[in-house]
């Protein structure tokens, strides 16, 4: 059973605008998400990552957001380059666990 | 440039070949983890090892078989492997096993597996 869910497998949009990924999340015990972007024959790279003492945190263009109550989180990339286009993954984990349960990912296109 | 290196990126082997696919991180990471990723898939936990010893086997079969030489080498050796073990295994690496916001996992580029 998919633990993190990310409903929408891809996402386009303007250079210049805001880009917002969703994921949701099933269990209640995990207080660690992160963000991994994925270009094609590359790893997941780590983006970006929050905890649950936290409903915000920011790092230049990136963003993410933690609505624990909705258990969900999204990642805003503002302004969206055409370098951000990747496949974007997000993660959750319980503090002090040993695994990350990804979601399925997003696919990102930053149109020029 | 990733700071997890990965060996081969590409391999392709048959049923009754042995082969290793080699992990290198020199970032003083203390745990190493074995990812395994099919198409359209999330990366799935494999083995997790802390301190050079395994603590973490999500129930993989024994024809896959990790090692750890040292705290900056991981190995996977894979023998009699079946065609639907073709996949992306990738290697990760962080600053301890236990997750926490300052111990994400940094990744490899992974190593493309077709087993024929």
């Amino acid at each position: 059973d998919q633990q993190v869910k990310q409903n929408s497998p891809s996402l386009s949009v303007q250079e210049g605008r805001i880009s917002i990924l969703n994921c949701d999340y099933t269990n209640s015990m995990f207080d660690y998400f992160l963000w991994y972007k994925k270009y094609p024959a590359e790893g997941p790279t780590f983006l970006i990552s929050i905890s649950s003492i936290k409903d915000k945190n920011e790092d230049g263009r990136f963003t993410v957001f933690l609505n624990k109550s909705a258990k969900h989180l999204s990642l805003h990339i503002v302004p969206s380059q055409p370098g951000d286009s990747a496949v974007y993954f997000c993660a959750a984990s319980q503090t002090g666990a040993n695994n990350l349960f990804f979601g399925t990912g997003t696919r990102l296109t930053v149109i020029p | 440039d990733t700071e997890v290196t990965q060996t081969p990126k590409h391999l392709v082997m048959g049923m009754t070949n042995k082969k290793s696919l080699k992990c290198e991180q020199h970032m003083g990471h203390r745990a190493m983890y074995w990812y395994k990723q099919k198409a359209k898939k999330p990366p799935e936990l494999m083995f997790v090892y802390s301190y050079e010893k395994l603590s973490i086997n999500e129930s993989v079969p024994s024809r896959f078989s990790p090692e750890c030489p040292n705290s900056s080498l991981l190995n996977l050796h894979l023998h009699a492997l079946q065609p639907e073990d073709s996949a992306l295994y990738l290697c990760a690496s962080s600053r301890r096993q236990r997750t926490g916001s300052d111990s994400p996992l940094h990744f490899g580029n992974g190593t493309r597996l077709t087993v024929t």
